[in-house]
C-alpha cells in the first residue's frame, strides 16, 4: 500500500498570507508511460463532504480560484494557497491514484492567525 | 447535474449486517469507477472500496471478507454491504465517482455521506 504522509498536521496563516501544505508519497505515484503524477488535493468544510481542487499534482479543478496551486513530482507534492481567504479554513487532503487502495494523507487543518 | 445520494446508514449492533445505497443521476454507474470513502467521527478519510466499470472489485484490508460493493443497472445505483459489523467501522460513508478513463482518476463527485453507528 502506497502511504501519504502530509506536514504540518495543522498550521495558522494570516489572511491575505501564504499557506504551505507538503505531502509525501511512500513510492512513485508518477506513471512513466505518460508521465503523470496521480495525485490528487482535496478542500473539506465541516459537514460537507470533501471537494476536489487539484489533479493530477497541479491541475486544477474547474471553478477552483487560482489562488490554489499545486507543485511536486514522483514523491514529494505540495499545495499552495496565496492570498489565504477567511473561506479557505478547512481540513486539505491529498490522495493518490496510482494504485488501489486509493489512499489519503492524514490531513492538515488550516486555521486563520 | 451530477448527483450522489447515499442512504441506509443507521445504528447497528456489532456483529450485525447494514447495506448502503447510492442513488446516482446525471451519469452512469456502469460506465464510471465507483467508490466508497469513509470518515469516522473527527477522524481522516480512508477509502473503503472501489467497482471498476468492467466490474471487478478491491477493498481495503480493514473491511475485506466482510464488505461487498455492487451496482444495480436499471436503477443505477451502487450499494455496499456491510456484514460483520465493527465498532470501528462507526462512520459517515461516501459514493464517490473516479470517472469513466482507462484507470480510475481523483473522486471528482462526492455525495453527502450516510453515518453508521456500530453500537450495543
Amino acid at each position: 500500500d502506497i502511504v501519504m504522509t502530509q506536514s504540518p498536521d495543522s498550521l495558522a496563516v494570516s489572511l491575505g498570507e501564504r499557506a504551505t501544505i507538503n505531502c509525501k508519497s511512500s513510492q512513485s505515484v508518477l506513471y512513466s508511460s505518460n508521465n503523470k503524477n496521480y495525485l490528487a488535493w482535496y478542500q473539506q468544510k465541516p459537514g460537507q463532504p470533501p471537494k476536489v481542487l487539484i489533479y493530477w499534482a497541479s491541475t486544477r479543478e474547474s471553478g477552483v480560484p487560482d489562488r490554489f496551486s499545486g507543485s511536486g513530482s514522483a514523491t514529494d507534492f505540495t499545495l499552495t494557497i496565496s492570498n489565504l481567504q477567511a473561506e479557505d479554513v478547512a481540513v486539505y487532503y491529498c490522495q493518490q491514484y496510482y494504485s488501489a487502495p486509493y489512499t489519503f494523507g492524514q490531513g492538515t487543518k488550516l486555521e486563520i492567525k | 447535474e451530477v448527483q450522489l445520494v447515499e442512504s441506509g446508514g443507521g445504528l447497528v449492533q456489532p456483529g450485525g449486517s447494514l447495506t448502503l445505497s447510492c442513488a446516482a443521476s446525471g451519469f452512469t454507474v456502469t460506465s464510471n469507477y465507483m467508490s466508497w470513502v469513509r470518515q469516522a467521527p473527527g477522524k481522516g478519510l480512508e477509502w473503503v472500496s472501489v467497482l471498476y466499470s468492467g466490474g471487478s472489485t478491491k477493498y481495503a484490508g480493514s473491511v475485506k471478507g466482510r464488505f461487498i460493493i455492487s451496482r444495480d443497472t436499471s436503477k443505477n445505483t451502487l450499494s455496499l454491504q456491510m456484514n460483520s459489523l465493527r465498532a470501528d467501522d462507526t462512520a459517515v460513508y461516501y459514493c464517490a465517482r473516479q470517472g469513466n478513463g482507462d484507470y480510475p482518476n481523483w473522486f471528482d463527485a462526492w455525495g453527502q455521506g450516510t453515518l453508521v453507528s456500530v453500537s450495543s
